[in-house]
């Protein structure tokens, strides 16, 4: 079973509000993937981290949204102005490497 | 094109009736398949993962194929209970940092 742990479980924010989720992925656990799940079930890669070095993200992630792993601290996914096409499932996981990804329950954000 | 293909998109059964869920996938290298349950508005539990190029695995009650050759995998649900009511989510790994989603069955089991 995941021990990832995503606060807040849900998010209420309006249109051009900063929206700030975080994760603390599983102990042991260096490599964190963000991803996003939309009302239709559709799965959007976001970005992920070795450490705190981003390894790969999407050209939205680089516009709009911004995240860290900072060491000693959970990551941090942050929505700089929210539209209405944020509203999502943003779901964290994490894993050891060329392994399982385990996977949070999620933040759920509505943009009004 | 959708690159993960699941059937049904719903499907309803009583409790205690079996059901099959189908994935087909056009994911290319397919490196391993997973099998995700996520409760209404919550995350993804891995049920099992299919590695070889045919395969089947047993977890309980879940059961499941693959077939490499074909790109298509199964997903048998026996005798279900109340609490399998979710969404049963089809997961192609290239790699196991790329992974391509199926939009996901839709299961309602009924008293």
């Amino acid at each position: 079973n995941s021990k990832v742990i995503q606060t807040p479980r849900y998010l209420v924010k309006g249109q051009g509000q900063k929206a700030k989720m975080r994760c603390i992925p599983e102990k042991g656990h260096p490599v964190v993937f963000w991803y996003q799940q939309n009302k239709n079930n559709e799965f959007k890669f976001l970005i992920n981290f070795q450490n705190q070095e981003v390894l790969q993200q999407i050209d939205m992630t680089e516009k709009r949204f911004s995240a860290e792993c900072p060491s000693n601290s959970p990551c941090s996914l942050e929505i700089q102005s929210s539209e209405a096409g944020d509203s999502a499932l943003y779901l964290c996981a994490s894993s050891l490497g060329q392994d399982t990804q385990y996977f949070g329950p999620g933040t759920r954000l509505l943009v009004l | 094109k959708t690159q993960v293909e699941q059937s049904p998109q719903s499907l309803v059964v009583r409790q205690g009736e079996n059901c099959v869920l189908q994935c087909n996938y056009s994911v290319t290298p397919d490196n391993h398949l997973r099998w995700f349950k996520q409760d209404t508005g919550k995350g993804l539990v891995s049920l099992t993962v299919l590695v070889d190029q045919k395969d089947k695995t047993s977890n309980g009650r879940y059961s499941a194929t693959l077939d490499k050759d074909a790109k298509h995998s199964t997903l048998h649900i026996t005798a279900t209970l109340l609490d399998d009511t979710a969404t049963y989510i089809c997961v192609v790994g290239a790699s196991f940092n790329k992974l391509t989603f199926g939009a996901g069955t839709r299961l309602a089991v009924c008293p």
